[in-house]
């Protein structure tokens, strides 16, 4: 099984800052295979980012993915109020599907 | 549009069982697989399995397996989530979610049902 650790758990920023998220696998993906989710209160995920740097459908560019072979990042140039929430990474590529533990990003 | 509609929360008692039904919608339901996602309250996301409903062929967790059972009926374009001799630790908020790329297993999840609450208290 795939872990994926991210970090950190909780990231402490204002609205304007830029935010950059860790997600780091036990074992290495294919780029093909690693997407991030947003999670905001009573609501379910969102897909964001799929094979490690495609915006899904309707995301804004202020979101970007990159990364390889064991490290990937989530990166919010400027973080909008409606953009502090929970986000996941999770891999595909292997079985079982994996998800990452979570990042919050709180406001500062 | 598509839609991922699931069935509204249950309390359940312990040793009972659950179902959880999540109809597809707006779009070819055979095309793509659908996942199931455990979120216990305040966690993270943990895939407990999935299945292509065009043969019904399942993959599951092993965390899972052998707990939960997952199937689909194509004539209703509904896939179902169940299992019994709940225990209040299964208490969650169960989420379907469809694969986003045709009949493949290796896909992110681009639509999401709202969720179902299954609460397991006496």
């Amino acid at each position: 099984e795939i872990v994926l650790t991210q970090s950190p758990g909780t990231l402490s920023l204002s609205p304007g800052e830029r935010a950059t998220l860790s997600c780091r696998a036990s074992q290495s993906i294919s780029i093909s295979y690693l997407a991030w989710y947003q999670q905001k209160p009573g609501q379910a995920p969102r897909l964001l980012i799929y094979g490690t740097s495609s915006r899904a459908t309707g995301i804004p560019d202020r979101f970007s993915g990159s990364g390889s072979g064991t490290d990937f990042t989530l990166t919010i140039s400027r973080l909008e109020p409606e953009d502090f929430a929970v986000y996941y990474c999770q891999q595909y590529g292997g079985s079982p599907l994996t998800f990452g533990g979570g990042t919050t990003v709180e406001i500062k | 549009e598509v839609q991922l509609l699931q069935s509204g929360a249950e309390v359940i008692k312990p040793g009972e069982s659950l179902r959880v039904s999540c109809k597809g919608s707006g779009y070819s339901f055979t095309s793509y697989w659908i996942s199931w996602v455990r979120q216990m309250p305040g966690k993270g996301l943990e895939w407990m399995g999935n299945i292509d409903p065009s043969d019904s062929y399942t993959k599951y967790s092993p965390s899972f397996q052998g707990h939960v059972t997952i199937s689909a009926d194509k004539s209703t374009s509904t896939a179902y989530l169940q299992w019994s001799g709940l225990k209040a630790s299964d208490t969650a908020i169960y989420y379907c979610a469809r694969h986003m790329d045709i009949s493949s297993y290796y896909a992110a999840f681009d639509y999401w049902g709202q969720g179902t609450l299954g609460t397991v208290s006496s």
